[in-house]
C-alpha cells in the first residue's frame, strides 16, 4: 500500500524556521516526481514545489522562492521541505504529493501536517 | 500565472439530481486539467485528469468535458457521498494552480 507520512509541523514564530519531511512507502520513491501543496486554514489548495525523481530538477511558486527549499533523500525514501523566513500566510497544513508519471496531478496524498506562523 | 475561477462558488442540490461545475482558466491549458474531491476533514482526492481518465475508485457517475480555457464537471445523478467540495486544477505550465473550489451540499 502506498503511504505518505509527513511530520515536522508545529508553531514558529515569524522570521523563523522549519522543516518538515515525509516518508513514503510502498512504491518506487525515486521514479516520481514530489511534491508540497498547501491548504491554509478554511481556504484553497495551492502547490507549494515539486521536485524529480533524481531531485535534480526543482520548482517553486513565487511566493516561497528563496525562502523554502525541497530535497529528497531517495536512499530514505523521504521529502524534506525546509522553510525559512516564515511569515503569518504561510500558515498552512502542508501535503506531501506523489505525482503522476505523466500529468501534473498528485495521486497520493499524505495526512498533512499542520505549520502555523504566529508570534 | 494561470488563474483558474471556478463557478459557482456554492451549488445547491438535492439527491438525485444532476451537478453541473465550471472551471474555466486565464489562458489555454489544453486538456491539462485535473478535478478533485475533497471533503470536511479529509484529504483532497484526484477524481478525473487529463481529457477524460478517471482515477481509481472515480465512480462512472463523474464526468469531464471541455478543452482550452473552459471545463464542466458533471455528476449526473449526486449521491449522498458526493457532498464536497470540488476544486479543478491546470498542470499545463509551473507553477500548477487550483481554482478556488465549489461546494456542492444540499
Amino acid at each position: 500500500e502506498v503511504q505518505l507520512l509527513e511530520s515536522g509541523g508545529g508553531l514558529v514564530q515569524p522570521g523563523g524556521s522549519l522543516r518538515v519531511s515525509c516518508a513514503a512507502s510502498g512504491f518506487t520513491f525515486s521514479s516520481y516526481a514530489m511534491g508540497w501543496v498547501r491548504q491554509a486554514p478554511g481556504k484553497g489548495l495551492e502547490w507549494v514545489s515539486i521536485i524529480s525523481g533524481s531531485g535534480a530538477g526543482t520548482y517553486y511558486t513565487d511566493s516561497v522562492k528563496g525562502r523554502f527549499t525541497i530535497s529528497r533523500d531517495n536512499s530514505k525514501n523521504t521529502l524534506y521541505l525546509q522553510m525559512s523566513s516564515l511569515r503569518a500566510e504561510d500558515t498552512a497544513v502542508y501535503y506531501c504529493a506523489k505525482r503522476d508519471l505523466i500529468f501534473g496531478v498528485v495521486i497520493v496524498w499524505g495526512q498533512g501536517t499542520l505549520v502555523t506562523v504566529s508570534s | 500565472e494561470i488563474v483558474m475561477t471556478q463557478s459557482p462558488a456554492t451549488l445547491s442540490v438535492s439527491p438525485g439530481e444532476r451537478a453541473t461545475l465550471s472551471c474555466r482558466a486565464s489562458q489555454s491549458v489544453s486538456s491539462n486539467l485535473a478535478w478533485y474531491q475533497q471533503k470536511p476533514g479529509q484529504v483532497p482526492r484526484l477524481l478525473l485528469y487529463g481529457a477524460s481518465t478517471r482515477a481509481t475508485g472515480t465512480p462512472a457517475r463523474f464526468s469531464v468535458s471541455g478543452s482550452g480555457t473552459d471545463f464542466t464537471l458533471t455528476i449526473s445523478s449526486l449521491q449522498s457521498e458526493d457532498f464536497a467540495v470540488y476544486y479543478c486544477q491546470q498542470c499545463n505550465s509551473w507553477p500548477w494552480t487550483f481554482g478556488q473550489g465549489t461546494k456542492v451540499e444540499i
